[in-house]
This record gives C-alpha cells, sequence and structure tokens, in this order.
C-alpha cells in the first residue's frame, strides 16, 4: 500500500500569511494526487486534483505543486474562511490512501 | 446541481451486520464510479471502498476486505455498502463520493453529509 505522510499535522498562522503543506509518497504517484478542505462536522471539499488543477470555485490563493513523490499545497494570502483541517489523496492506484491532515488554526 | 444522501447508519453490536446506501442525484449516475470514505470521531479520512461506473470492478481497504461489499443499481442511482462482522473499530462517519473518472483515478468531487455508524454493545 501507498503511504502517504503530511506535514507538518498541525500549523498556527495569522489573516495574509502565506501557508505550505508538504504531503510525501511512499512511493511514485505520478500526478495521482488530490487535496480536500474539511471544516468541522462537513463532509471533505475538492480543491485540487491531479496535483495542480484547481477545482472549479475554488479560489485561485490555492494552488498545487509536484509530481512523484514530493507535493505542496500553498494558500498564498490566508482568509477567514481557509481555516480548516486539509488532506491529501493519493488516487494512483487501490487502495487509496490519504495523508493524516493538517490542520490550520488562527495565530 | 448534484446531490447524495447517505442512510442507513445507527447503533450495532458487535458482529452483526448494516446496509448503508448512497442516493444520487444531479447527475448522469452511470459516468461515475462511487467511493465510500469513513472517518472515525475525531480522527481523519480512511478509504473504504469503490465500486466503477458499471458495477463490474470494486476494490477495498485491506481492513473491511471480506467483511463489506459495495454494489450499485444504476437504474435506481443508488450504491450500496453491506458491512457484516462489524467491529467497534468500523466506527466512523461514512461518507459516499463520486469519482469522473468512472474507475478509481478521479478525484472525489461531490460528496454527501455523511451517515453515523455505532459499533457498541
Amino acid at each position: 500500500d501507498i503511504q502517504m505522510t503530511q506535514s507538518p499535522s498541525s500549523l498556527s498562522a495569522s489573516l495574509g500569511d502565506r501557508v505550505t503543506i508538504s504531503c510525501r509518497a511512499s512511493q511514485s504517484i505520478s500526478s495521482w494526487l488530490n487535496w480536500y478542505q474539511q471544516k468541522p462536522g462537513r463532509a471533505p471539499k475538492l480543491l485540487i486534483f491531479s496535483a495542480s488543477t484547481l477545482q472549479t470555485g475554488v479560489p485561485s490563493r490555492f494552488s498545487g505543486s509536484g509530481s512523484g513523490t514530493e507535493f505542496t499545497l500553498t494558500i498564498t494570502s490566508l482568509q477567514p474562511d481557509d481555516f480548516a483541517t486539509y488532506y491529501c489523496q493519493q488516487s494512483y492506484n487501490s487502495p487509496l490512501t490519504f495523508g493524516g491532515g493538517t490542520k490550520v488554526d488562527i495565530k | 446541481q448534484v446531490r447524495l444522501v447517505e442512510s442507513g447508519g445507527g447503533v450495532v453490536q458487535p458482529g452483526r451486520s448494516l446496509r448503508l446506501s448512497c442516493a444520487a442525484s444531479g447527475l448522469i449516475f452511470s459516468d461515475y464510479a462511487i467511493h465510500w470514505v469513513r472517518q472515525p470521531p475525531g480522527k481523519g479520512l480512511e478509504w473504504v471502498a469503490v465500486i466503477s461506473f458499471d458495477g463490474t470492478n470494486q476494490y477495498y481497504a485491506d481492513s473491511v476486505k471480506g467483511r463489506f461489499t459495495i454494489s450499485r443499481d444504476n437504474s435506481k442511482n443508488m450504491v450500496y455498502l453491506q458491512m457484516n462482522s462489524l467491529r467497534p473499530e468500523d466506527t466512523a462517519v461514512y461518507y459516499c463520493a463520486t469519482d469522473p473518472s468512472g474507475y478509481i483515478h478521479g478525484p472525489n468531487d461531490y460528496w454527501g453529509q455523511g451517515t453515523l455508524v455505532t459499533i457498541s454493545s
């Protein structure tokens, strides 16, 4: 099984900050990497798919990069609505796997 | 708009069975693979199973293989998750989610609101 490791597991940031979240796969997954945002009590929301393609309706302050085993989610200017938990997911093969999540809260 | 509604959750004893349902609307259902993803209370997301657009392929997480069965009825826009031999560690909110690739490689672009399954004696 492919293991997905996210870092950090949590971070504190201020409004307007640039935030970077990393995700590492235990083997190459090409660009089969997706990012989700989840708020408490809510279903996850797709932000980015295929490592760098922004889902329709997602603000352009979100971006994704990487391929192979190293991936990054960047939020260029943190907004109040962005405080949430973020997960990466590989869809290269079964079993699909998620990273452990990164909780972004207010500094 | 696309809507997914899960049902069938509840409290059951260890070793018993439960069947979850996922009703879809607002999309060409037979074009989409459907996944089940679960989240134990206070923990992260865990992928459970997927069924391809036409129902011919199913894949499972190791933790549920042999106990859970995913199926679909494209005439009713429904997906089911039959869960047998339930264990306390199966306690979670269960979400169904769409996959536009029709197989397993797409992202999960639409999600239901989830249904809570609690395994307890």
